[in-house]
């Protein structure tokens, strides 16, 4: 029962253009999404966090949207750079804090 | 405090060995994660504690896999009678309760052959 889900499993970008990331949860409990992004042989680096009541939280080039009624976020990066190439994982908190990950997105981001 | 260290990286060993990592917190954080990530997958908890608590434990988690915290510092985790099945990544990751983000050390990869 995969209760979070990313369907795309890369993505290829130009760089200065937008990246958007998408993810899907069925888990109506959750209360927070987060985003982390993986290079190879690294563990996951947090990226950027929304709390359920919120629909939108940015953090520089990052910009987290949530829809509640689709059960549905993303994740922008604009403008994407070559540095941001590495997987990003979509991630849903529950109780204890314990996070539920996607399958994650290898983005690409060509010079 | 430069964040979670995970110790060894990397290990190979024959199956049915029994094999244990350990896992540094960040030195304030009240809780400590225990996920594995396999390859194409994200990660997957398998336990946490909270303090030297350990308050859940993932159906993943069998009989042969044990994990302690008994100073609500370090960690171990114990694989017995390792099975191919258990090669993977395995994660620590520490929070303090309340906060949102959970912040991953680099991983102790494990190959079993």
């Amino acid at each position: 029962d995969q209760q979070v889900k990313q369907n795309s499993p890369s993505l290829s970008v130009q760089e200065g253009r937008i990246s958007i990331l998408n993810c899907d949860y069925t888990n109506s409990m959750f209360d927070y999404f987060l985003w982390y992004k993986k290079y190879p042989a690294e563990g996951p680096t947090f990226l950027i966090s929304i709390s359920s009541i919120k629909d939108k939280n940015e953090d520089g080039r990052f910009t987290v949207f949530l829809n509640k009624s689709a059960k549905h976020l993303s994740l922008h990066i604009v403008p994407s750079q070559p540095g941001d190439s590495a997987v990003y994982f979509c991630a849903a908190r529950s109780s204890g804090d314990k996070l539920t990950f996607g399958t994650g997105t290898r983005l690409a981001v060509r010079p | 405090d430069t964040g979670v260290s995970q110790d060894p990286r990397h290990k190979i060993t024959k199956r049915g060995q029994n094999v244990t990592f350990r896992c540094d917190p960040i030195s304030e954080h009240n809780r400590l994660y225990w996920y594995r990530q396999t390859l194409g997958q994200g990660p997957e908890f398998l336990t946490y504690f909270q303090n030297e608590a350990q308050l859940e434990k993932s159906r993943l988690l069998s009989d042969r896999f044990s994990a302690e915290r008994p100073k609500g510092s370090f960690s171990t985790l114990e694989i017995q009678r390792t099975e191919q099945g258990d090669s993977a990544m395995y994660l620590c990751a520490s929070s303090f309760s309340g906060n949102t983000e959970a912040f991953f050390g680099q991983g102790t990869r494990l190959t079993v052959v």
